[in-house]
């Protein structure tokens, strides 16, 4: 089982529509969670960060963390073409200190 | 200037060459990390260094080499490079009160 999952997709939503993003993790003792953004060919971009259970938001962006069930989401509001990039699920386990990265889901908002 | 730089940009190198990556950041961050990149594989560590005398191999660090030269230095060395080296390399940083990383440009390399 790899420690951190996603569907690579693509994920395909209208504009204007929500997108959500889903990502299990192996490590139950996993205390740190992110989401980046990463366009293709560019680095990734941090866009959210998530430590308890719960809903974040942050603008368009809602991450959702649920420990009992291993399971981060993030939610896009209002999706816009400029939203197209590949979602990365980052988690941190224990006391080790270093992310390990899902596969990613590639999303695409269409006009 | 980008907090994290990443040298070269882009490389392509021949089988048994070596090669280093070099990685310099402005943030003041203590930890530096280097990934690399490839379809379908996502992002995994090769090596990590939370200080200056601190290195750590990742899951992938057969092949590769580190240097820590300071706080704001980390390089990352291909002894002989090997066609399946070819990958998007990044390096990244992240401070002990944050774990969120910054990451650089990333550095295309190309093995022939």
């Amino acid at each position: 089982q790899k420690e951190v999952e996603q569907n690579s997709g693509p994920l395909s939503v209208p504009e204007g529509a929500i997108a959500s993003l889903n990502c299990t993790y192996s490590d139950r003792v996993s205390q740190s969670f992110f989401w980046y953004r990463q366009y293709s060919g560019k680095s990734p971009e941090l866009i959210m960060s998530i430590y308890s259970n719960g809903d974040k938001e942050d603008g368009r962006f809602t991450a959702q963390l649920n420990k009992a069930s291993q399971y981060v989401s993030l939610l896009i509001r209002d999706s816009q073409p400029s939203d197209s990039a590949t979602y990365l699920c980052a988690v941190i386990s224990g006391t080790a200190s270093k992310l390990t990265f899902g596969t990613g889901t590639r999303l695409q908002v269409t006009l | 200037d980008a907090d994290v730089t990443q040298t070269p940009r882009n490389r392509i190198t021949k089988t048994g060459k070596r090669i280093m990556l070099e990685c310099s950041q402005t943030k003041g961050h203590d930890r530096m990390y280097w990934y690399r990149q490839d379809p379908g594989l996502g992002l995994r560590l090769i090596y990590y260094s939370f200080d200056v005398k601190d290195i750590n191999k990742g899951e992938i660090s057969d092949g590769y080499s580190v240097s820590r030269q300071a706080q704001a230095k980390f390089s990352l060395s291909l002894e002989s490079a090997i066609p399946n080296q070819t990958a998007l390399y990044f390096c990244a940083t992240s401070s002990r009160q944050d774990n969120g990383y910054t990451f650089g440009s990333g550095t295309r390399l190309t093995v022939v």
